[in-house]
């Protein structure tokens, strides 16, 4: 079956523009997470959604940062005015509630110019 | 604070020659330990869950471990498909559902 789809794969845009990145996940997953991994680094966690609710938004790193997701399924995380320590691949997970197997997507790299 | 620190950063191994990655935590509270591997340019891919001190999994040339304070992922007899980098994870106990990742160990095996 299909497994979790990111687009686009790879967005380069310029300092102060806004973008959009798209997570579909794995169909029937009601979990779905946003996870940032810059070079050298871990991967360091955005926001959990159960459904569409957000129950963690606590790793967003500013409020230029924001993810909404929408009848159970797909999800946006939209960054404003973007910078350039935001450039970083952007990966999403899902997994069906109750289980901690998470699948990732094959991510988005962002490059801000 | 809760973290993961894993080691070697990196790691070099002929085909066969055995070795084990250190994954180093702390948390308020242990939920479970999570070890994945990620290829270049992919996301990461679920490999075990670790629940409990003493608790061990396997998966072919590949066998986790868990203490109260540091996991190891054994690699027994590597083949170069082995090369990847391989992270470690933990979720706290205390109702979050933040997970905290290591910044991974770069394994590379020579044929």
């Amino acid at each position: 079956g299909a497994g979790v789809s990111q687009s686009p794969s790879n967005k380069v845009t310029e300092k102060g523009k806004d973008v959009e990145l798209r997570c579909d996940p794995i169909s029937g997953h009601t979990a779905l997470y946003w996870y940032r991994q810059s070079l050298g680094q871990g991967l360091e966690f955005l926001i959990y959604f159960q459904g569409n609710s957000a129950p963690d938004k606590s790793g967003l790193p500013s409020d230029r940062f924001s993810a909404e997701r929408t009848g159970g399924s797909v999800s946006t995380l939209t960054i404003q005015r973007t910078q350039q320590e935001d450039s970083a691949v952007y990966l999403c997970a899902s997994n069906v509630g109750g289980s901690d197997t998470q699948y990732f997507g094959p991510g988005t790299r962002l490059t801000v110019l | 604070e809760d973290q993961v620190t894993q080691s070697p950063e990196a790691l070099r191994l002929q085909e066969g020659e055995s070795s084990s990655l250190n994954c180093s935590y702390t948390v308020s509270g242990l939920r479970g330990l999570f070890w994945y591997r990620q290829d270049p340019g992919k996301g990461p891919e679920f490999l075990f869950t670790l629940y409990s001190a003493g608790e061990e999994k396997e998966k072919e040339r590949l066998k986790a471990t868990l203490t109260k304070k540091e996991s190891f992922l054994h690699i027994t007899a590597p083949k170069p498909e082995d090369s990847a980098t391989y992270l470690c994870a933990v979720q706290a106990a205390s109702g979050t559902y933040k997970y905290i990742f290591g910044t991974g160990t770069r394994l590379k095996v020579l044929a």
